[in-house]
């Protein structure tokens, strides 16, 4: 079984809908990202967090929230999502500071 | 954050070693040199990191200059599922990694 999964692994939706792209891991690591990646370019960072009760802001996430809801699990909001917001959506994990990190399969969100 | 400069695209000949090189003239003392690499639309995967000593593992060498002001990845038999775009990246042990647009590596057979 993969150790960072994401659902849905491919998502429609319209402008104005709220949708959530969720994140779970088997790998015990406490911290956790959200990246963005738009066609032909590389990750932008959404949010990070590295435990339960610390969450933090990335450099592009006006026009997202997200959850912690479980050291395993890390989920991302479009509050009211535009077609600009159309992209591949990937979540990662890390052990600690200065390790490397685990991405998931990624989300591939359009936005119509 | 310091950044990093990759040629845009490779060629390479299957069986034959790729060697991938990364630009880090701004990069400061704390930072790490890391390489991924992703296939089509898939998660990023890990290949390697260094500081300033050279490193290798089962996928990769890292070669970093004395004054680490670059480094050189190297494939040492390339083969077809290697094709992939491939980042290098600095990370000083704090969250951020800053991706560029890396190398698209395309293994000719």
């Amino acid at each position: 079984d993969a150790d960072v999964t994401q659902t849905p692994r491919n998502r429609i939706t319209k402008t104005g809908k709220r949708i959530m792209l969720e994140c779970s891991q088997t790998k015990g690591h406490d911290r956790m990202y959200w990246y963005r990646q738009d066609p032909g370019l590389g990750l932008q960072l959404i949010y990070y967090s590295f435990d339960v009760k610390d969450i933090n802001k990335g450099e592009i996430s006006d026009g997202y929230s997200v959850s912690r809801q479980a050291q395993a699990k890390f989920s991302l909001s479009l509050e009211s999502a535009i077609p600009n917001q159309t992209a591949l959506y990937f979540c990662a994990t890390s052990a600690g500071p200065g390790r490397e990190q685990y991405f998931g399969p990624g989300t591939r969100l359009t936005v119509t | 954050d310091a950044k990093t400069t990759q040629p845009p695209s490779m060629d390479c000949a299957e069986g034959r070693a790729a060697n991938l090189p990364c630009n880090h003239s701004t990069i400061s003392g704390n930072e790490y040199v890391y390489w991924y690499r992703q296939i089509h639309s898939q998660g990023p995967q890990y290949i390697i990191h260094g500081l300033k000593n050279n490193e290798t593992n089962e996928m990769a060498s890292l070669i970093i200059t004395e004054d680490r002001k670059s480094s050189t990845l190297i494939l040492p038999h390339a083969t077809l599922r290697d094709t992939a775009v491939y980042y290098c990246i600095l990370q000083s042990g704090t969250y951020k990694y800053i991706f560029g647009t890396g190398t698209r590596l395309k293994v000719l057979a």
